[in-house]
């Protein structure tokens, strides 16, 4: 597609569920990036792949969060047993490679409400 | 380490007045500078970036920015506002050298009134 590609957009979980979220990165873009973002607030950093390498987890706000890009394209970040504090949009991008300023292409997001 | 602190949570303005987005940034090492716009129920688009070269950075909409390293802002402006333009912006900042992470503030929501 054009553009990166985020499903579910929508998604309610009850506590204590685990859900998947995927991302379809921008074709031939090396890296990819998961952010989170909290109602009302700026997004936060996750983590990053380049290719099929996970080369920084240090945002990942639990070791309930884990974050794949198998083959180096479509990426899934699951969150385990989910909590309250985990509603929040996940947002994906992805860029051409990880050369600093480097224009990030984001996608819609993924609205998670734990209920 | 980097921060970003956007001193406006909301600046409402009459359609057609110019406005001005504040953004300042703090950092140990030099950075690079965003703005982007997340329009309801969307995902952050880039408006524009300060890489280097001329401080006065133009971008897609109207929108211009201006480095101003002493001063270590990143103000974003429009001469004169659309409706169209109601949305929420975020400055962003990540490093010259390193990892490509963007560090993000609280974002500013611009709300235009006819």
């Amino acid at each position: 597609g054009a553009g990166v590609s985020q499903s579910p957009r929508y998604k309610v979980a009850k506590r204590g569920q685990d859900v998947a979220l995927r991302c379809d990165p921008i074709s031939g873009h090396v890296s990819l990036f998961w952010y989170q973002q909290a109602l009302g607030q700026g997004p936060e950093f996750l983590t990053y792949f380049q290719n099929e390498a996970q080369l920084d987890k240090s945002g990942l706000p639990s070791d309930r969060f884990f974050a794949e890009r198998p083959e180096g394209s479509v990426s899934t970040l699951k969150i385990q047993r989910t909590q309250q504090e985990d509603s929040a949009v996940y947002l994906c991008a992805s860029s051409l490679d990880l050369t600093p300023g480097n224009t990030i292409y984001f996608g819609e997001g993924s609205w998670l409400t734990v209920v | 380490a980097q921060s970003v602190t956007q001193l406006d949570s909301q600046v409402p303005v009459f359609e057609e007045a110019p406005v001005e987005l504040r953004c300042n940034y703090s950092s140990s090492v030099s950075v690079y500078l965003f703005w982007y716009v997340q329009y309801p129920n969307q995902g952050l688009q880039l408006l524009l970036k300060y890489l280097s070269g001329s401080t006065l950075v133009k971008g897609i909409n109207g929108f211009e920015a201006e480095f101003n390293k002493s001063q270590t802002s990143f103000h974003l402006r429009k001469p004169s506002v659309h409706i169209s333009d109601t949305a929420e912006y975020f400055c962003a900042a990540s490093p010259l050298k390193g990892a490509q992470k963007l560090v993000f503030g609280q974002g500013t929501r611009l709300t235009i009134n006819p």
